[in-house]
């Protein structure tokens, strides 16, 4: 599976945009880009997920670059409840869905 | 929908006992899988399932079993705990057909201390 790359932490103010990059240089062609986070404890919740287009749900938006190589997870409108450790993966149905889970971003909303 | 359900939530173990963890999905997925979170650190994978029968090791299988009987149940099952088996346990399960990848959903966890 392709390793990702994401920085360790970044603070963010409530009710501004959230903008988290992740790199992913060695990603093939048939592995796709998963956001997962996790508040506190808890389990992981999924945010989303791209191949190669853009996509938006009622979480957030993933952008990724015309060659794959990155992405950047946007929360629109941050708030308090955003923050927790946000993990950017690839991942295949090839590989069975397996997760590999790196540090992750950890994401501090403040007021 | 219950979604991802794990039991216990919390066990104290002592070295050199067995005791297994339990998990339950009711959404029909075929994948399901095992993971471990030691503190401040990102889960890793033990054990994953694509189907009733059929288990695989991850990246860190040893000290622990699985089977997966049905579809719906995957428990994991700790022979000798070690004081290294402390830990949080996370289930996660995933529908997994052949035209599109889907997300997987997690349960809350078995947190796990050997003493």
């Amino acid at each position: 599976d392709a390793k990702t790359t994401q920085p360790t932490s970044m603070d963010c103010a409530e009710g501004r945009a959230a903008n988290l990059p992740c790199n992913h240089s060695t990603i093939s062609g048939n592995e796709y880009v998963y956001w997962y986070r996790q508040i506190h404890s808890q389990g992981p919740q999924y945010i989303i997920h791209g191949l190669k287009n853009n996509e938006t749900n009622e979480m957030a938006s993933l952008i990724i670059t015309e060659d794959r190589k990155s992405s950047t997870l946007i929360l629109p409108h941050a708030t308090l409840r955003d923050t927790a450790v946000y993990y950017c993966i690839v991942s295949t149905r090839a590989a069975g869905n397996k997760l590999t889970f790196g540090g992750g971003t950890r994401v501090l909303v403040k007021p | 929908n219950a979604g991802v359900t794990q039991t216990p939530k919390f066990r104290i173990l002592k070295i050199g006992q067995s005791m297994t963890l339990q998990c339950t999905q009711d959404m029909n997925h075929n994948y399901m899988y095992w993971y471990r979170q030691d503190p401040g650190m990102g889960l890793k994978l033990i054990y994953y399932s694509v189907g009733a029968g059929i288990t695989d090791k991850g990246e860190v299988p040893n000290g622990y079993n699985v089977s997966r009987s049905t579809t719906e149940d995957f428990p994991l099952r700790l022979e000798l705990a070690a004081p290294s088996q402390t830990s949080v346990y996370f289930c996660a399960s995933s529908y997994s057909p052949t035209e599109f990848n889907t997300e997987a959903f997690f349960g809350q966890g078995t947190r796990l201390t050997v003493v």
